[in-house]
Formats: structure tokens, sequence, C-alpha cells
């Protein structure tokens, strides 16, 4: 069955270091990966995806991700934290079974906390 | 450009009614997508609309159906509501085009609460 497991409940980072939120998955054949950010009381906003080509990939907000094949990880990552970074982030994955349509299957999200 | 636009925002219901809940995809995008968000939980996929018609499903019950328009809007439908419905209910859309994986832009989501 294909998942994606987000192992912190809670991240916790002071303003101005570098974050990193964990995300590791489980698909069978080549992954689509996503991060999605969630504001209180909003949707999902998109951040960013891989599909094929660079590990690294950027997205909005200075948010990066590095997608590793051999330990099936998309870690999300940003060189500066800042206290307006603090939401809940959602690692998903493209439910490969979906042929042609986009059926996302989610991990259970981790809250980031970023402190002055 | 509007994004992702859902009504109501909020809704309470009683176990046993039945509710219908709508959204408006982003411009451009021909495909709706629904998903169901427990507290404290990630998204579960429910179901998605391409042309008129259920493309995809997930583990949700016959209680759970929709409907996609011409113009592209769609409604999610659950009867005979039971407690265990309350959630916030995620719209998104995305477009469909060839082999592209296009991300989905979700809306703010309906908070629905049975009684």
């Amino acid at each position: 069955a294909q998942s994606v497991a987000q192992p912190e409940d809670q991240v916790n980072v002071a303003e101005g270091n570098p974050l990193t939120v964990k995300c590791t998955y489980s698909v069978s054949g080549n992954p689509y990966l996503f991060w999605y950010v969630q504001y209180p009381n909003r949707g999902l906003q998109f951040l960013l995806k891989y599909i094929t080509g660079d590990n690294l990939v950027k997205g909005s907000y200075g948010f990066e991700a590095e997608f590793n094949k051999s330990q099936t990880s998309f870690h999300l990552k940003k060189p500066s934290a800042l206290v307006s970074d603090s939401a809940l982030y959602f690692c998903a994955v493209r439910d490969i079974l979906s042929g042609g349509y986009n059926k996302l299957i989610f991990g259970a999200g981790t809250r980031l906390a970023v402190h002055p | 450009d509007a994004g992702v636009t859902q009504s109501p925002t909020h809704l309470i219901k009683t176990r046993g009614q039945q509710v219908t809940l709508r959204c408006s995809p982003k411009s451009g995008h021909d495909t709706v997508s629904w998903y169901q968000q427990a507290l404290g939980q990630g998204p579960q996929f429910i179901f998605q609309y391409y042309e008129e018609e259920e493309r995809q499903r997930g583990n949700f019950p016959d209680r759970f159906s929709g409907h996609q328009f011409p113009n592209y809007s769609s409604e999610l439908n659950v009867n005979a509501l039971l407690l265990g419905d309350s959630a916030l209910y995620l719209c998104a859309s995305s477009l469909r085009s060839g082999g592209t994986v296009n991300e989905q832009f979700f809306g703010p989501g309906t908070r629905l609460t049975v009684l």
C-alpha cells in the first residue's frame, strides 16, 4: 500500500535557524511528491513538488525539499526560519494507481513552531 | 484571479440529516477533488470529478456523493449524517493536461459539525 509518513508531530526551531520537516514515503515506482502548508482556519497552500529531475526542489516562500530515492525521503527545508512560518505542514504523494488523475495521499502533518 | 472558493464556511447539522457543500474551481481548472480532514489528521481523498463524471473514489461509503457541472463547479452531498462526519471538507482544483502532473489548489474548506 502506498503511504506517507511524517515522523514528527511537532518541530520547534528558533527564528533565524535552519528548519527541516521530515517526510518518508512508500510507493511502487517513481513517486510524485508534494508539500503543502496549512495556516489556522485556512485551506492548504501548495509549496513545491517533485516529479523528476534535480533532487533539490525549490518552492514558495524560500522553502526547498530534497528528494532521496535510496532513503525514500522528501524532507522540507528552509535555511532561515521566520516566525510567520509557524503552521501545519503536510507531505503528500500522488497515488500511483490513480492513472492520469491526481489523487493525493497525505501524511498526518507536522506542526512547525518558530520561536522569536 | 479568484482561487478556489467554497460555501458555506461553516455548517451545523444533526445526525441523520443531509448536507450539500459547494465548490468553484480556480479559473482555468477542469478537475475538482474533495477531501475530508478530521481534526488532527491529514486530508483523506473522497473523490475526484472530471468532465462531469466521478473518476476516482477513496474509501468512503455511498452516503458521500457528488456532482460536477458544465462550468466545472462541484457539489459534495452527504446523506444520513453521522457524528463521525464532522470535519473540514476541502475542495481542490487542478488542470488535467496529458501526462503533466499538476498541483492541486485548495479552497479554504467548509467546517461541518454534526450534533
